[in-house]
């Protein structure tokens, strides 16, 4: 499976809006699997944002539904996330992972983004 | 939601000794919802144990996860240098669906 890989900008300013997009492959995005992004921070370790599944549906991280949106772009086999109203508590890395086969655990990982909320 | 603690914080042992690591969950959580993780500075996690007993591929026999109800283990039998890393217990919740981590445990040589 080919690891999925994370992009976007790694400086967002306070208020604004966070917009990250995970490339994965063809296979990957036709998958039964559900995408998903996680972010790790000193503060609050791995943290769940929430998933999305190839149709659109998604769930969130109730914390997190307020300020997410996350979308599937199937022609262009990437996924993204969105998050905004940000402040320096969401700097973190942030990463796209998917089962990969696995049940209720996450086997293929993208390797990171650090974004870093600051004016 | 489903708060998971694990235990000790930080575990110091020496390479070839046994390595046993815990994780306890605020409520009772299906063992097929349990997973373990390892994660080395500057690398995403890796999955090695979901099901709470089931090895992902590739994962050397040396690591084996126990447990069930609210009380989960992951033990490694022999430590090799390479093990001296994080571990991460992982939960699924289905109402809301959700994920949740735990705080870690940092393995590091004695």
């Amino acid at each position: 499976q080919v690891q999925p890989q994370e992009s976007g900008p790694r400086l967002v300013k306070p208020s604004g809006t966070l917009s990250l997009t995970c490339a994965v492959s063809s296979d990957s995005i036709r998958s039964s699997d559900w995408w998903t992004w996680v972010r790790q921070s000193p503060r609050k370790g791995l943290e769940w944002i929430g998933e999305i599944y190839r149709s659109g549906s998604t769930n969130y991280n109730p914390s997190l539904m307020s300020r997410v949106t996350m979308s599937v772009d199937k022609s262009e086999n990437q996924f993204s996330l969105r998050l905004t109203s940000v402040t320096a508590a969401d700097t973190a890395i942030y990463y796209c992972a998917t089962s990969g086969g696995y049940s209720y655990s996450y086997g293929a990982w993208g390797q990171g983004t650090l974004v870093t909320v600051s004016s | 939601e489903i708060v998971l603690t694990q235990s000790p914080g930080t575990l110091s042992l020496s390479p070839g000794e046994r390595a046993t690591l815990s994780c306890r969950t605020s409520q009772i959580v299906s063992s097929r919802y349990l997973a373990w993780y390892q994660q080395k500075p500057g690398q995403a996690p890796r999955l090695l144990i979901y099901g709470a007993s089931s090895r992902a591929t590739g994962i050397p026999d040396r690591f084996s996860g126990s447990g069930s109800g609210t009380d989960f283990t992951l033990t490694i039998s022999r430590l090799e240098p390479e093990d001296f890393a994080v571990y991460y217990c992982q939960q699924y919740g289905s109402s809301p669906p959700e994920y949740t981590f735990g705080q870690g445990t940092k393995l590091e040589i004695k």
